[in-house]
C-alpha cells in the first residue's frame, strides 16, 4: 500500500518569498508518478506539477519546481515570487504506474498555504 | 474542451433517503475516478471505472454505496440510505488512457446529510 505524508498543516510566507511544502512518500512499486494539486477555497482540485519518478530531472512549471530525492522518498514543492492567488490547499499524491492499484491516487493529509501582502 | 463536469454542486439529503452524484468526464476520457474528502482531511479513493466495467472498488465501503459508468452517459456515484457520515465533498477526476495519465477533477459534489 502507498502512504503520502504531509508533516507541515500549516506555512506562510511573504508574497514575492519562495516558500517550500515537504512530502514524504512509501511505496513498494518501482514505477509510479508524484504529483501535487492546489485546492482554493472554491474547492476545485487543480494539479500543478507532476513527476515521473524514473525521470532523475526534476519537474518545473513556470515558478513551481519539486525537488525529487527518490532513494529519501522525498518530494518537496517550491513556489517562487509567491503570489496571493498561490493561497490555497496543497496536497501531495502518488500513483502507481503498474500492479492491482494503478492509477489511483493516495493524497497526503494536505498543507495550508497562506500567503501575506 | 470542456472540464470535468459534476452535479450537482450541493446536495441535502436527509438520513435514509438517496443520493445520486453525476460525472461527466472531459470529452475523449474513458476513464473515471471518484475519491471523497471528509472534513479537514485530504482525498481518499473509492472507485475507477472505464466504460461499462468497474476496474477497481477497494475504496468503496461495502453496503449502500455503487457507483457505474454506462456507455452512454455520464458515471454515477450512488448512495443508499444515507447518514450523517456521509456527509463529505465527493469528487470525480477523468483521464483519456491508463494510470500514466494525469487525472483532472471536477468541482466537487457537497453532500450534507440531515
Amino acid at each position: 500500500a502507498q502512504t503520502v505524508t504531509q508533516s507541515q498543516p500549516e506555512m506562510s510566507v511573504q508574497e514575492a518569498e519562495t516558500v517550500t511544502l515537504s512530502c514524504t512518500y512509501d511505496t513498494s512499486e518501482s514505477d509510479y508518478y508524484l504529483f501535487w494539486y492546489k485546492q482554493p477555497p472554491s474547492r476545485q482540485m487543480i494539479l500543478v506539477i507532476r513527476q515521473e519518478a524514473y525521470k532523475q530531472q526534476n519537474a518545473t512549471e513556470n515558478r513551481f519546481s519539486v525537488n525529487f530525492q527518490k532513494a529519501a522518498k522525498s518530494f518537496s514543492l517550491k513556489i517562487s515570487d509567491s503570489q496571493l492567488g498561490d493561497a490555497a490547499m496543497y496536497f501531495c499524491a502518488s500513483a502507481n504506474a503498474g500492479g492491482t492499484s494503478y492509477g489511483k491516487l493516495t493524497f497526503g493529509q494536505g498543507t495550508i498555504l497562506t500567503v501575506h501582502p | 474542451n470542456a472540464g470535468v463536469m459534476q452535479n450537482p454542486r450541493h446536495l441535502v439529503r436527509r438520513r435514509g433517503q438517496e443520493a445520486r452524484l453525476r460525472c461527466s468526464p472531459m470529452k475523449g476520457h474513458s476513464h473515471v475516478y471518484w475519491y471523497r474528502q471528509l472534513p479537514e482531511e485530504g482525498l481518499k479513493f473509492m472507485v475507477y471505472l472505464q466504460k461499462e466495467n468497474i476496474i477497481d472498488e477497494s475504496g468503496m465501503p461495502k453496503e449502500r454505496f455503487s457507483a457505474e459508468f454506462p456507455k452512454e452517459g455520464p458515471s454515477i456515484l450512488r448512495i443508499q440510505q444515507v447518514v450523517r457520515g456521509d456527509s463529505a465533498a465527493y469528487f470525480c477526476a477523468s483521464s483519456p488512457r491508463l494510470s500514466t495519465d494525469t487525472q483532472y477533477f471536477g468541482p466537487g459534489t457537497r453532500l450534507t446529510v440531515l
